[in-house]
């Protein structure tokens, strides 16, 4: 069964720090979003992407994140200068298409900031 | 925006009752209702959705119903076993900006254990 993957599985980064999380969605997928979890909160919206531009995002989202989808199969998530509160999991997830369908999720990257 | 509320919190239910999760949403254009079942340290998976042309929807053990004049929708699990044990996010699609796609608000989660 296709599957959403997430590398790296666990990232630990020092404050202040750029990282890249890396995702490869379903490959017939046209919808792309990354989520984040805070240790034993609820899943967070973080941004939509379709058509190579974002076409959603939350007040999370803010200019320290960005995301890109450089070739066709991978579709990344950067955080520039990482702050402690940064610290999450965080979730890709894609979709056929954007309404009315099950969005698929990968197993995520455990982000560590210290 | 989208705002999802889901109650209770945590609930301990004995092998073979059943456990209901409930959840009210804010936006009344939400029409997409997928419940997510994520065990610890792994990822959220759809167990069951509901659009908002439908009232109930039952899969095996499990049924969602959906009030969408109240704005309520709940989860029912029957004959409830140990590896039901998780964390059950209810969730509703809000419309996003533009038309070609939405984005999925996630209630706060309920831990629900079953005790053999």
């Amino acid at each position: 069964e296709p599957e959403v993957t997430q590398t790296p599985s666990h990232q630990v980064t020092q404050m202040g720090q750029e990282v890249i999380l890396r995702c490869v969605p379903i490959s017939n997928h046209l919808y792309f979003y990354w989520y984040r979890q805070i240790l034993g909160q609820k899943v967070e919206f973080l941004v939509s992407f379709y058509n190579n531009e974002i076409s959603e995002k939350s007040e999370i989202f803010d200019d320290q994140f960005s995301v890109e989808r450089p070739d066709g199969s991978n579709f990344t998530l950067k955080i520039r200068s990482t702050k402690l509160e940064d610290s999450a999991m965080y979730f890709c997830a894609s979709s056929v298409k954007g309404g009315n369908t099950e969005a698929f999720f990968g197993q995520g990257t455990r982000l560590t900031v210290v | 925006g989208e705002n999802v509320e889901q109650h209770p919190s945590t609930l301990s239910v004995q092998e073979g009752d059943s456990a209901v999760i409930k959840c009210t949403y804010s936006d009344s254009a939400s029409n997409y209702f997928p419940w997510y079942k994520q065990e610890l340290g792994k990822r959220p998976q759809l167990i069951i959705d509901i659009r908002s042309n439908v009232g109930e929807k039952k899969d095996q053990r499990i049924a969602v119903t959906l009030n969408k004049t109240a704005k309520h929708f709940s989860l029912h699990i029957t004959e409830t076993q140990p590896e039901d044990s998780a964390v059950y996010f209810c969730a509703a699609q809000e419309h996003g900006m533009k038309t070609s796609y939405d984005k999925v608000i996630f209630g706060p989660g309920t831990s629900l254990s079953v005790i053999p």
